[in-house]
C-alpha cells in the first residue's frame, strides 16, 4: 500500500524556517517524482515544487522560487521541503504527492497533509 | 500561466448527473494526450486522483466517474450521483510549468 506521511509543520515567525518531510512506504520511491502541493485555509490547491527521480531536475512557482528547497533522499525513501524566509501568506497545509511516473503525470498519491502557521 | 476555471458549485439529486467543467485559457493538448486532471478532495482530507490525462480512470475510482474534453474545453461527470460523493472537485493541467489547478467546484446534493 502506498503511504505518503508528512511531519515538520507548525507555527513558525515570518522571516524564520521550517523544513517538512515525507517519508514514503510501498513503492519504490526511487522510480517517481515527486511534489508538495499546498492549500491555505478555505482556499483551493496550489502547486509548490516538483523534483525529479533522482533530484537532478527541479521546479518551483515563481513565488517560492530562491525561498523554498525541494530535496529528496532515496537512501531513506524521504521527501523534504526547506522553507525559508516564510511569509504569513505562505501558512498552508502542504502535501507530499507522488506523480505517477515523471514530472508532467498526474498526482496519483497524496499524502494526508501537515499545517504550516506563518505568524508573530 | 494557465489559468483553469470551473463554477464555484454545483447542486444535483441523488441519481441523476452531474457534469463539472474546466475550461482553460491556453490549450492543454501536448503530443497526442490532454495534460488536464480530475481530483477529489472531502472535508478535511487529502486529494484523490480521479481521472488522468482528461479520460483515464485512476485506479480504484468507480465507473460512474467519466472525464473527456481537450484542448481548452473539459468536463468530469458523475453518473449516478451518490451521496457519498459531496465534496470539491478540483481540475489541473500539467501541459506548461507551472502546474495550476482550478478554484473547485463544490458539488452538493439538491
Amino acid at each position: 500500500e502506498v503511504q505518503l506521511v508528512e511531519s515538520g509543520g507548525g507555527l513558525v515567525q515570518p522571516g524564520r524556517s521550517m523544513k517538512l518531510s515525507c517519508a514514503a512506504s510501498g513503492f519504490t520511491f526511487n522510480n517517481y517524482d515527486m511534489a508538495w502541493v499546498c492549500q491555505a485555509p478555505k482556499k483551493g490547491l496550489e502547486w509548490v515544487a516538483t523534483i525529479s527521480y533522482d533530484g537532478s531536475s527541479t521546479y518551483y512557482r515563481d513565488s517560492v522560487k530562491g525561498r523554498f528547497t525541494i530535496s529528496r533522499d532515496n537512501a531513506k525513501s524521504t521527501l523534504y521541503l526547506q522553507m525559508d524566509s516564510l511569509r504569513s501568506e505562505d501558512t498552508a497545509t502542504y502535501y507530499c504527492a507522488r506523480h505517477d511516473g515523471g514530472y508532467r503525470e498526474s498526482l496519483d498519491y497524496w499524502g494526508q497533509g501537515v499545517m504550516v502557521t506563518v505568524s508573530s | 500561466d494557465i489559468v483553469l476555471t470551473q463554477s464555484p458549485a454545483l447542486a444535483v439529486s441523488l441519481g441523476q448527473r452531474a457534469t463539472i467543467s474546466c475550461k482553460t485559457n491556453q490549450n492543454v493538448d501536448y503530443y497526442g494526450n490532454s495534460y488536464m486532471h480530475w481530483y477529489q478532495q472531502k472535508p478535511g482530507q487529502q486529494p484523490k486522483l480521479l481521472i488522468y490525462l482528461a479520460s483515464n480512470l485512476a485506479s480504484g475510482i468507480p465507473a460512474r466517474f467519466s472525464g473527456r474534453g481537450s484542448g481548452t474545453d473539459f468536463t468530469l461527470t458523475i453518473d449516478p450521483v451518490e451521496a457519498d460523493d459531496t465534496a470539491t472537485y478540483y481540475c489541473q493541467q500539467s501541459r506548461n510549468l507551472p502546474w495550476t489547478f482550478g478554484g473547485g467546484t463544490k458539488l452538493e446534493l439538491k
